[in-house]
């Protein structure tokens, strides 16, 4: 079975600080895509950042850039500048890439309060 | 701006009752997703549907069912609620296709008493 795996369920990082939120994953498939989605308080779900397997080169948007190493299937997000606006449950998610039309599954999430 | 929208944002039931919790999207998207979110236990799946009149079961159908009559919207329905149904939940869609990512309506919390 296809699983994602989130270690930490809290974190708190400074404003203005880095942060890194890990993710592992577990598959036998070589094709697939990874998400990042961040659920402020407002509880909206937004995407984050995309990774498509077969690319080598890490996803960046902005401040937020993963950290893909797809032999150890981790699929970490480095959050540099850290905002007051990034506190939220951040969920990592990972879908096959195969013919079949497969569903997104979810890791448990991770809590990050960004501290004045 | 696409979006995703479920018609409730609160909505406080009695046991017994049957309820309808209802999503619209208007981005002409193939699939619609209902998930339930419950502290520690992250999101899972409890329908969803790839096309107009088709359902599958998620991970935890179990007490629910849907409906999808037209092609933007998925409707979630409690036929009996229960309290242990007291939760939120979120409705998504996407376009066919693996690599493209859910968009989420901002959930609807659902209080059973």
């Amino acid at each position: 079975a296809q699983t994602v795996t989130q270690s930490q369920p809290e974190m708190s990082v400074q404003e203005a600080e880095t942060v890194t939120l890990s993710c592992t994953y577990d598959t036998s498939e070589s094709n697939y895509y990874l998400f990042w989605y961040k659920q402020p308080p407002s509880r909206q779900m937004i995407l984050v950042i995309r990774q498509e397997a077969y690319k080598q080169q890490n996803a960046t948007e902005n401040r937020f850039s993963v950290n893909f190493q797809k032999a150890a299937k981790s699929f970490s997000l480095k959050i540099s500048d850290s905002q007051l606006g990034d506190t939220a449950m951040y969920f990592c998610a990972f879908i096959s890439g195969g013919g079949s039309q497969g569903n997104l599954i979810f890791g448990k999430g991770t809590k990050l309060s960004v501290k004045p | 701006d696409v979006k995703v929208t479920q018609s409730s944002r609160y909505l406080v039931k009695r046991t017994g009752e049957k309820v309808f919790l209802e999503c619209v999207q208007d981005m002409d998207h193939e699939n619609m997703f209902w998930y339930r979110q419950d502290p520690g236990l992250g999101l899972r799946l409890i329908y969803f549907s790839y096309d107009v009149k088709m359902k599958e079961k998620g991970d935890i159908p179990e007490g629910y069912s849907v409906s999808r009559e037209k092609k933007e919207r998925f409707s979630l329905i409690l036929e009996s609620a229960s309290t242990n149904q007291t939760s939120m939940y979120l409705c998504a869609s996407s376009l066919w296709g693996q690599g493209y990512g859910y968009t989420f309506g901002s959930g609807t919390r659902l209080t059973v008493v």
